[in-house]
C-alpha cells in the first residue's frame, strides 16, 4: 500500500515558536509539495521540490521554508510560528515522470499555533 | 498557470448519476486535467485524469469537450460516500523531468441526499 505519512495529526505550538513538520513517502517519487488549507480558500500550494535539495515556491511562500535532504522525506518549517499559520497542512507526492500522474496525500497535520 | 471554473456546491439524491462540470478556458495544449476528491477529514484522493479522450476508470468517468476548454466528470451512481469536495485541476506536462506543479482551486462540494 502506497503511503504518505505526515509525523503528527495534531500540533499545538506558541507564537514565535520554530515548528518543523515532517512527511515522508515510501513510493520513491520525485515530486513533493506542501499545502495548506483553510475555510472558504481551498488547497494552497506553500512550496513543491522535485528532485532532492531541489524547491521551488508555491503560491504563498511567505513565512515558510523546506528542506529535502533525502528523496523520501520533505520538512517544512516554521521559522517564527504565528497565529494566522494555524492551518491544516497537507503533504503529497507524485512521481516525476514529465507526464502529470497521480500525486498521493498524507492525512494531513492541523496545527495551531497560540 | 491556466485556472479552472467549477461551482461552489451542488446536490445529488443517491442512487442517481452526478455530472459535476468544469470549466478551463485557457487550457493549452500540454496541460493534463485531473480530477480529485477530498472526503470529510482526509487528505484528497486522486480520481481520475485525461488529455483529450474521454476515460473511464472504477471510480468514475471523464468527458472532455472537444475543444478541451471544459469536462465533466461522471459519477454513475452517486453513494452516501461520494460526498466530498471534488476538484478539477490543470497539470503540466513540463519538459524538465519532474517540474510539476500542482494547484487547486476551491472545487465544488457535493452533497448526496439520501
Amino acid at each position: 500500500d502506497v503511503k504518505v505519512t505526515q509525523s503528527s495529526r495534531y500540533l499545538v505550538k506558541r507564537t514565535g515558536e520554530k515548528v518543523f513538520l515532517e512527511c515522508v513517502q515510501d513510493m520513491d517519487h520525485e515530486n513533493m509539495f506542501w499545502y495548506r488549507q483553510d475555510p472558504g480558500l481551498g488547497l494552497r500550494l506553500i512550496y513543491f521540490s522535485y528532485d532532492v535539495k531541489m524547491k521551488e515556491k508555491g503560491d504563498i511562500p511567505e513565512g515558510y521554508s523546506v528542506s529535502r535532504e533525502k528523496k523520501e522525506r520533505f520538512s517544512l518549517i516554521l521559522e517564527s510560528a504565528s497565529t494566522n499559520q494555524t492551518s491544516m497542512y497537507l503533504c503529497a507526492s507524485s512521481p516525476g515522470t514529465g507526464v502529470p500522474s497521480e500525486a498521493f496525500f498524507g492525512q494531513g497535520t492541523r496545527l495551531t499555533v497560540v | 498557470d491556466a485556472k479552472t471554473t467549477q461551482p461552489n456546491s451542488m446536490e445529488s439524491n443517491e442512487e442517481e448519476p452526478v455530472h459535476l462540470p468544469c470549466n478551463h478556458s485557457t487550457i493549452s495544449g500540454t496541460d493534463y486535467i485531473h480530477w480529485y476528491r477530498q472526503l470529510p477529514s482526509q487528505g484528497p484522493e486522486y480520481v481520475i485524469h485525461g488529455l483529450t479522450s474521454n476515460v473511464n476508470n472504477r471510480m468514475a468517468s471523464l468527458a472532455i469537450a472537444e475543444d478541451r476548454k471544459s469536462s465533466t466528470l461522471i459519477l454513475h451512481r452517486a453513494t452516501l460516500r461520494d460526498a466530498a469536495v471534488y476538484y478539477c485541476i490543470l497539470r503540466l506536462w513540463a519538459a524538465n523531468f519532474g517540474n510539476e506543479k500542482l494547484t487547486f482551486g476551491t472545487g465544488t462540494r457535493l452533497t448526496i441526499i439520501p
